[in-house]
């Protein structure tokens, strides 16, 4: 069935450190995908998206590639900050008026 | 400013107290949706309405009701709350459920069942 693995957090890194979170997804058809943010007390937000392969989504420093190959859409950022800090879920639509979302990683950025 | 409403933030209700959290847009969007958000498990979808008077079933819909009556809101019931459904509740809008289409979530609204 449809699903979403996302790495498992959380994540703590330093300032101006490399941040790479892995997402695979399992879908029938062929999604859109997307990353949200889920910042302290408020809801999800989009942080970028992809709608076919080898397409790259990109936002506030953020950037994800759409590989059908092997099924991923992993989120990178050269440099986090502390304002990065949040709660990040990977996510994928195919219709039906459904979105699968993964189990979110939390990421901690030490100043 | 555009904006998903949800009302109350908070709440602790005890089992079997019918409850209704509120969830209003004003972005004129045909499709909503309503969330619940548990550790470990992500987002689940409890119902969603593709246009007024037109609702559906998501994942996990057992003990919830929706109602869509007008466009711009979408109450979710909970007709006889259970401690199984303390859980973090978000309300989403999209213009569609086309390919690529961004949903708008509201604040949420963390509720316990006691």
């Amino acid at each position: 069935g449809n699903s979403v693995t996302q790495m498992e957090g959380p994540v703590t890194l330093s300032e101006e450190a490399f941040l790479t979170i892995n997402c695979t997804y399992t879908a029938t058809g062929y999604p859109s995908l997307f990353w949200y943010v889920q910042y302290p007390g408020e809801g999800l937000q989009l942080l970028l998206k992809a709608t076919k392969a080898d397409d790259k989504g990109s936002n506030k420093g953020f950037e994800a590639t759409y590989r059908k190959e092997t099924t991923s859409f992993h989120l990178e950022k050269g440099s986090v900050q502390v304002s990065d800090s949040a709660v990040y879920f990977c996510a994928f639509y195919t219709g039906g008026f459904k979105t699968i979302f993964g189990a979110g990683t939390r990421l901690f950025v030490k100043a | 400013e555009a904006q998903v409403t949800q009302n109350p933030r908070y709440l602790i209700t005890v089992t079997g107290k019918k409850l209704t959290v509120t969830c209003s847009q004003n972005m004129n969007h045909e499709y909503m949706s309503w969330y619940r958000q548990d550790p470990g498990l992500g987002l689940r979808q409890i119902y969603y309405s593709m246009n007024v008077e037109v609702t559906d079933k998501g994942d996990v819909p057992e003990g919830y009701k929706v109602s869509r009556k007008e466009k711009r809101n979408f109450p979710l019931i909970l007709e006889s709350p259970s401690p199984n459904q303390t859980s973090l509740y978000f309300c989403a809008s999209s213009l569609g459920a086309e390919r690529g289409t961004e949903a708008f979530f509201g604040q949420g609204t963390r509720l316990t069942v006691v």
